[in-house]
């Protein structure tokens, strides 16, 4: 089993739809977690970033993070054509030498 | 724009070849890390370095090393190369370690093996 896993996709919507990306982790040691936008092959840029569980909203964007069953959400309000993109998760520990694990990505297009 | 520089860009080079990648971080960023990413396997930690000396280590191949220089550039050393090691390579920065503090990737060197 990998430490992350994510849904590749391809994630097909309408404009204006909810989007609902996921991903589940296996380590309970994790502690921080993100996401990330990458556009067609350009470097990931951080989304939305947690600490332990909760909520966070960010405009548009709303992040959950439930550690009780190792399940994080990025959700899309009012999704626009400019949102597709490759969505990433990401995770790390809280301790020095370790590393943050990315899931595989989940493709979004957004149509108008 | 991240603040985090790579070159090249683009390469493309026979297999058996070495090549060094280059990435300067963001100003005031002492953590410098790679990562892989290929079609199938996605982004894949390679290693990490803080303030010149490695942090962590990940899925990195015998044939790649990697050091970080007193001026925090970094560079990626990647020798005898296979075509399976075509990808693109991201550098990424960050004032600390990954717990805590934001990392910032770079837009990716893409090499090609042939």
């Amino acid at each position: 089993q990998k430490e992350v896993e994510q849904d590749p996709g391809p994630l097909s919507v309408p404009e204006g739809a909810i989007v609902s990306l996921n991903c589940t982790y296996s380590n309970s040691a994790f502690q921080y977690f993100m996401w990330y936008r990458q556009y067609s092959r350009k470097g990931p840029e951080l989304l939305m970033y947690t600490y332990s569980s909760g909520n966070k909203e960010d405009g548009r964007f709303t992040a959950q993070v439930d550690k009780s069953s190792k399940y994080i959400s990025l959700f899309i309000r009012d999704s626009q054509p400019s949102d597709s993109a490759t969505y990433l998760c990401a995770m790390t520990p809280n301790q020095a030498g370790t590393a943050l694990i990315f899931g595989k990505g989940t493709t979004l297009s957004v149509s108008s | 724009d991240s603040g985090v520089t790579q070159t090249p860009k683009h390469l493309i080079t026979a297999t058996g070849q070495r090549v060094t990648l280059r990435c300067s971080p963001r100003s005031g960023d002492l953590s410098v890390y790679w990562y892989q990413q290929s079609l199938d396997q996605g982004l894949q930690f390679l290693i990490q370095y803080y303030n010149g000396e490695e942090r962590a280590k990940g899925n990195i191949l015998e044939r790649f090393s990697a050091q970080q220089f007193p001026d925090l550039h970094s560079e990626l050393n990647l020798s005898s190369l296979e075509l399976g090691d075509s990808a693109l390579y991201f550098c990424a920065s960050s004032v600390g370690g990954p717990s805590g503090n934001t990392i910032y990737f770079g837009e990716g060197s893409w090499l090609t093996v042939v």
